[in-house]
């Protein structure tokens, strides 16, 4: 069974810092998925990484992938408090036929000013 | 594109009770999935559609759910004979079949079973 872990679950971090969410999974995959999720709202997608070495960035978040130690990182520049939300990270389950995810159970990210 | 609609967006019953959701997906999307969500973890997978054919249930559908996408359109999720373990945000995506189609999530059906 897939496993996918998140760390830390509780982040609390000042404006203008940097920080890394970490995200490691039990099996192959080749497909990594990042979402944010605002209190009492949907899912809403951030990145799709497809293959080793994947690295997208948008903003101040950058995700990056490395399939052989089955890790993939979300790293936060100057965080503003405008990125206070829940980030999950999601990994496809079924052999990239993409439409099963396993997600984690999400990091708690509250920015401080 | 005006998103992937649910409806209600809060349903409260009592057990025993039973209860059905709307999902409305992105028009042109052919992949549709039901995902729960619990206080404090990530969603897990229930049941996706592609066009009108459910081709995987979750071990976490028992027999009280039932899903369906008639004519390959919207969906609907019924839960009959309602327990409190099921409350739960029920959340419906979309998404094109292949490649890595993002799933493109709803507002989900927050249910509460008193």
């Amino acid at each position: 069974e897939l496993k996918v872990e998140q760390n830390p679950l509780f982040l609390s971090m000042q404006e203008g810092k940097n920080y890394t969410i970490y995200c490691n999974y039990s099996t192959t995959s080749d497909r990594l998925y990042w979402y944010r999720q605002d209190p009492g709202k949907s899912l809403e997608s951030l990145f799709v990484l497809l293959s080793n070495g994947a690295v997208k960035q948008e903003g101040r978040l950058m995700a990056s992938l490395d399939t052989k130690a089955r890790l993939s990182t979300l790293h936060i520049t100057a965080a503003v408090h405008d990125l206070s939300a829940t980030y999950f990270c999601a990994v496809d389950a079924a052999g990239g036929s993409n439409y099963k995810l396993t997600f984690g159970k999400g990091t708690l990210l509250t920015v401080n000013p | 594109d005006t998103g992937v609609s649910q409806n209600p967006r809060h349903k409260i019953t009592k057990r025993g009770q039973n209860v059905t959701f709307r999902c409305d997906p992105i028009s042109e999307h052919n992949r549709l999935y039901w995902y729960r969500q619990t206080l404090g973890q990530g969603p897990e997978f229930l049941t996706y559609f592609q066009n009108e054919a459910q081709l995987e249930k979750s071990r976490l559908l028992s027999d009280r759910f039932s899903a369906e996408r008639p004519k390959g359109s919207f969906s609907t999720l019924e839960i009959q004979r309602t327990e409190q373990g099921d409350s739960a945000m029920y959340l419906c995506a979309s998404s094109n079949a292949g490649g890595a189609a993002k799933l493109f999530f709803g507002s989900g059906t927050q249910l509460s079973v008193l």
